[in-house]
């Protein structure tokens, strides 16, 4: 069964890190693209970038050098990274995946973790 | 970057009414479209790919349509189980851009 989770902190302090950990199962990392979605509250949904299966990575440059993304696939655990966080990086951030397309179509989310940048 | 502009911004139907969302790309994205339906707290489901492939176990009153930068969802019968909000997404090219979001309601 195919199954993504992030877990990672409800509360960031402004200019502080954001480390967020997607944890899969039912599939394998080196078979499987993961992506980073982010939703903030009441709004639409931004692709922040991806790790691809054979280990490299892809950036939105939204985020210039800010975000780092990476993965330990003996744990089937993909890590986002994104430094000095702002107000409006408050979000919903999501893993996904896209399992049965070749294409970057999201046929499976995870529940998204919920993250609020504090002053 | 492409962007797509997604229309209406929300939307007021009867049940059993027939509703079009469009989504327009600023370049051809040659089908490489995307459709999901999100619920209130509930993460985004993909419902069609390919601009107009049903994705399994999405009802058949939902169908997509569209080619070049032009696209379209279209809800038949509307029941009350597809109050939501829409998404399109393009995966043409890097960065993935989705459209804005078409919050759908029941009159």
């Amino acid at each position: 069964q195919v199954q993504l989770k992030e877990t990672g902190p409800d509360l960031v302090q402004l200019t502080q890190p954001l480390s967020i950990t997607c944890t899969v199962s039912g599939f394998s990392l080196t078979t499987y693209n993961i992506h980073w979605v982010r939703q903030p509250p009441g709004e639409g949904l931004e692709w922040m970038g991806a790790m691809w299966n054979g280990g490299g990575t892809d950036y939105n440059s939204t985020f210039k050098s800010r975000l780092s993304i990476n993965r330990d696939t003996s744990k089937s655990q993909v890590f986002l990274k994104m430094n000095s966080l702002q107000t409006d990086d408050t979000a919903k951030y999501f893993c996904v995946t896209n399992y049965y397309y070749s294409g970057d179509v999201f046929d499976y989310w995870g529940q998204g973790v919920m993250v609020t940048v504090s002053s | 970057d492409i962007r797509m502009t997604q229309s209406p911004a929300s939307l007021s139907a009867s049940l059993g009414e027939t509703v079009n969302i469009e989504c327009l790309a600023s370049e051809d994205i040659y089908s490489d479209l995307a459709w999901y339906q999100q619920k209130p707290g509930r993460s985004p489901q993909l419902l069609i790919y390919n601009a107009d492939s049903l994705q399994n176990g999405v009802p058949s009153r939902f169908s997509g349509s569209g080619s070049g930068t032009q696209y379209s969802l279209k809800i038949n019968s509307l029941q009350s189980e597809d109050v939501a909000t829409y998404f399109c997404q393009q995966y043409n090219n890097y960065p993935l851009t989705f459209g804005s979001g078409t919050k759908l309601e029941i009159k």
